[in-house]
């Protein structure tokens, strides 16, 4: 099973400060995916990326893809309380392993008033 | 478009019930999952169906079972429940023409007791 790390496990922020979450393992994944998941309700996808070195952008928020397909990182700009949550990495194996998913631990995003 | 739906939503058993957690999707998904979630770890893949009429085995399947229905409903059953098995439970589907974007349910707590 390949693993994902991501740190920190939680983190407490004032409204406008940045805040970055980092997702490792020592595996390559052929994409990785973020999700963001709410109190009481399932995970919601934010983005996927493909390509090492790949950079998306999602309004406030910036996704990177590590050049070797091991790592990423969310970095939110400028956080807004409605950015409170529990951030998920998810990789998925190479392409014969089909759709299967291996998620980190996540990270607990409060963004304070 | 209901989405991913599960049943019931909460749920309290005795150590060495049995019980079978409902899942339907109406995306015409072909593969779908079972995962729990427990405080600080993340979502654990317990079954998955890569499509009708396949289930394999995920990271945690010890103490549970699993019946694709037919395309549309993924069931999960615990035989004898156990308080290790207190967790909240999801059900998710995905498709590979979406990029295998995971779609959750809104999870089942469960409690043993």
């Amino acid at each position: 099973t390949q693993l994902l790390e991501q740190s920190p496990q939680f983190l407490s922020i004032q409204e406008g400060e940045n805040l970055t979450v980092y997702c490792n393992s020592s595996s390559v994944f052929s994409s990785l995916q973020w999700y963001r998941q709410e109190p009481g309700e399932g995970p919601v996808l934010l983005v996927t990326v493909v390509t090492g070195g790949e950079v998306k952008k999602l309004k406030r928020l910036t996704f990177q893809f590590g050049d070797a397909r091991k790592d990423s990182s969310l970095h939110i700009t400028a956080a807004q309380t409605g950015d409170t949550g529990l951030y998920l990495c998810a990789g998925r194996e190479n392409k014969a392993a089909g759709n299967k998913l291996t998620f980190g631990g996540g990270t607990r995003v409060l963004v304070k008033p | 478009n209901a989405g991913v739906t599960q049943t019931p939503k909460f749920q309290v058993l005795k150590t060495g019930q049995s019980m079978t957690l409902q899942c339907a999707q109406d995306m015409n998904h072909n593969s779908m999952y079972w995962y729990r979630q427990d405080p600080g770890m993340g979502l654990r893949l317990i079954y998955y169906s890569a499509s009708e009429g396949t289930t394999d085995k995920g990271e945690v399947p010890n103490g549970y079972n699993v019946s694709r229905l037919n395309k549309r409903e993924f069931s999960l059953r615990l035989e004898s429940a156990a308080p290790s098995q207190t967790s909240v439970y999801f059900c998710a589907s995905s498709e590979w023409s979406s990029g295998y974007e995971q779609y959750f349910g809104p999870g089942t707590r469960l409690t043993v007791t």
